[in-house]
């Protein structure tokens, strides 16, 4: 079964760095690429990126290019999404994808607290 | 950037009945369109791409229509697994890719 399993909430402070992951399983991971998804509470969806894991090309929307950092580590299957200085905005649940711009499969998603 | 636009922003209906739901793009996207499905809780779900295909294993009472800047989501006869939002993502114009804002699909 294909699927793309992520990491568990976390609560942090404003100011601390936070990296997330998503890891992919039943396909072979290098071949399509990841979307990463940011829901606000209440709120709808918005696209941050996508990345490529072969060669690790990514793609961020405007809003968010310089906040967040998308990677990849083809060797253990698993996309990651990097914060260096999180703040209370970032508060969310984020959801991983696969799929360059139409998205069949989603991980369940990851709970970000930012909170003092 | 293309914004897309969904309304209603809420609708009622009863189990059965049939629900319309639309979607607007600022400017063509041709027919790179798709809609999702979330329910409470959930990661969303791919219904439809291409603005009119099924995506794998979604049941035929839902279908997309529409191209240019104007879609539609028809579900034929709603279940009680249909209440949930419903969201149209453009993919003609990237990055970034953009959603509406949602309609949510509620019980009368």
């Amino acid at each position: 079964e294909v699927q793309l399993v992520q990491s568990g909430a976390v609560v942090k402070k404003p100011g601390e760095s936070l990296k997330i992951s998503c890891k992919g399983l039943g396909y072979n991971f290098a071949s399509r690429w990841i979307a990463w998804v940011r829901q606000k509470p209440g709120k709808g969806l918005e696209w941050m990126g996508i990345i490529y894991p072969v060669d690790s090309d990514a793609k961020y929307s405007p809003s968010f290019q310089g906040q967040v950092t998308m990677s990849v580590d083809k060797s253990i299957d698993t996309a990651y999404l990097r914060w260096r200085s999180l703040n209370a905005s970032d508060t969310a649940m984020y959801f991983c994808a696969r799929g360059g711009h139409t998205y069949g499969v989603w991980g369940q998603g990851t709970q970000v607290t930012v909170s003092s | 950037e293309i914004v897309m636009t969904q309304s209603p922003g809420t609708l009622s209906v009863s189990p059965g009945e049939r629900a319309t739901l639309s979607c607007r793009a600022s400017q063509s996207v041709s027919d790179k369109l798709a809609w999702y499905q979330q329910r409470p809780g959930q990661a969303p779900r791919l219904l439809i791409y291409d603005a009119s295909t099924r995506a794998t294993g979604i049941p035929d009472r839902f279908s997309g229509s529409g191209s240019g800047t104007e879609f539609t989501l028809t579900i034929s006869s709603l279940q009680s697994e249909d209440f949930a939002v419903y969201y149209c993502q453009q993919y003609k114009n990237w990055p970034p890719l953009t959603f509406g804002g949602g309609t949510k699909v509620e019980f009368k």
